[in-house]
């Protein structure tokens, strides 16, 4: 019954490859997330949806490209991938889009490019 | 150009005692803040959180502070636990348009037995 879940939990790929990485919500939450933590730990948001609709799209290379097919799901696909995409993603949902609805995280996706 | 900061990457603290954590930001637009608790492995999870018309926010164990003219807030746990043990980072919004949440770097607790 995991509120938000993400696969592939680890992802090891090689620089030039295109990969995905899916997220799920069952808590009928309306706006969903990803946000990365690189090397420094700091969690930074990437891309943010409402309802399907793509409400934020931080300075993210457009080799990053977010798919919501329905507000319960919110995938990540990046192409060519590059060294310094090596991160842990993460997935979130919220209530709605408003700053006091606390985010509900999953458990972190783990890529790595060699 | 670190919005939110968390100063100390680790904090050691004896079982019982009491936990401070503490972060300092620089947007002064910000209006809401919350506090995030990670373990290994797992997403970070919701703590607590105040708002900017507020100075003090207690849930349990947790308290909150928010002092808005110094543009920091703290985090006092008491007692601590050792399954308070994780990493806690503070983060901040504004609540012009679409929630965007600015996260701190994380402070490592570890409570000592």
């Amino acid at each position: 019954d995991t509120a938000v879940s993400q696969t592939p939990k680890y992802l090891v790929t090689q620089m030039g490859n295109d990969k995905s990485i899916k997220c799920e919500q069952n808590l009928g939450h309306d706006t969903m997330y990803w946000y990365k933590q690189d090397s420094k730990k700091f969690l930074k948001i990437m891309f943010s949806y409402n309802n399907k609709e793509l409400i934020i799209n931080e300075t993210v290379p457009n080799r990053f490209s977010p798919k919501s097919p329905d507000k319960a799901h919110l995938n990540l696909h990046i192409n060519s991938l590059e060294l310094g995409d090596s991160a842990v993603y993460f997935c979130a949902s919220s209530q709605d889009g408003h700053s006091n609805s606390p985010l509900h995280f999953g458990n972190g996706t783990r890529l790595t490019v060699t | 150009d670190q919005q939110v900061k968390q100063n100390s990457p680790s904090l050691s603290v004896q079982e019982g005692r009491i936990s401070i954590l503490n972060c300092d930001y620089t947007n002064s637009m910000f209006d809401y803040f919350l506090w995030y608790k990670k373990y290994p492995a797992e997403g970070p999870t919701f703590l607590i959180s105040i708002s900017s018309i507020k100075d003090k926010n207690e849930d349990g164990r947790f308290t909150v502070f928010l002092n808005k003219s110094a543009k920091h807030l703290s985090l006092h746990i008491v007692p601590s636990q050792p399954g308070d043990s994780a990493v806690y980072f503070c983060a901040a919004s504004s609540d012009a348009g679409a929630q965007k949440l600015v996260f701190g770097q994380g402070t490592r607790l570890t409570i000592n037995p």
